[in-house]
């Protein structure tokens, strides 16, 4: 089983949908789970940081994390054409001993269309 | 807002050249980090620094490569004898904390090795 997965898309929906991102992981370890937004051929922007379980929100995007299913989740609201790029989770274990490494999913592509 | 900086955007080079990457991090930031990117391919991640030492190294870091902080700014990828599946897109991060997953990523140096 990989480390994290993400389905890689594509997905197009409308402008004004709402988007639903997501990510599957194996490593009970993981404690800080981000999500970032790339636009070709560009560095990682990121989006949202969670530590540990739970939900946390910013303007039209809401991050949600499971640990008990290992998922988490990228919300958009009101999508707009701006947020079309490729959105890739990344986790990492916690700071206890553990590894420092980002492990990224392979990034979901999404396609807003107006 | 500060940023990541990286240069050159793009190189090309010859097999078996050495090339040097180069990334200034954010300002006040304590850890650094290379990832790179295979088209089509996940965020790897190769390598951790702080204190002036590798904290972390991936498997893909073998003594090909080697990073440095040769003054306080600046902070340098070097890959010896280069070959074709070094090319990729080398991403240089920074980040403040330990305690943290808001990992900062700059827009990356393109090497395409012929």
């Amino acid at each position: 089983q990989k480390e994290v997965e993400q389905d890689p898309g594509p997905l197009s929906v409308p402008e004004g949908a709402i988007v639903s991102l997501n990510c599957t992981y194996s490593n009970s370890a993981f404690q800080y789970f981000m999500w970032y937004r790339q636009y070709s051929r560009k560095g990682p922007e990121l989006l949202m940081y969670t530590y540990s379980s739970g939900n946390k929100e910013d303007g039209r995007f809401t991050a949600q994390v499971d640990k008990s299913s290992k998922y988490i989740s990228l919300f958009i609201r009101d999508s707009q054409p701006s947020d079309s790029a490729t959105y890739l989770c990344a986790m990492r274990e916690g700071t206890q001993g553990g590894s420092e490494k980002l492990v990224f999913g392979k990034g979901t592509k999404l396609t807003v269309n107006p | 807002e500060p940023e990541v900086t990286q240069t050159p955007s793009h190189q090309v080079t010859q097999m078996g050249q050495e090339v040097i990457l180069r990334c200034v991090p954010i300002s006040n930031h304590l850890y650094f980090y290379w990832y790179r990117q295979i088209l089509g391919q996940k965020v790897e991640f190769l390598v951790s620094f702080y204190n002036n030492e590798i904290s972390e190294k991936s498997e893909i870091f073998d003594d090909q490569f080697s990073v440095e902080r040769p003054d306080g700014s600046n902070f340098t990828l070097k890959i010896r004898s280069t070959k074709l599946e070094d090319s990729a897109m080398y991403f240089c991060a920074s980040k403040r904390l330990t305690n943290t997953g808001e990992l900062f990523f700059g827009e990356g140096s393109r090497l395409t090795v012929l």
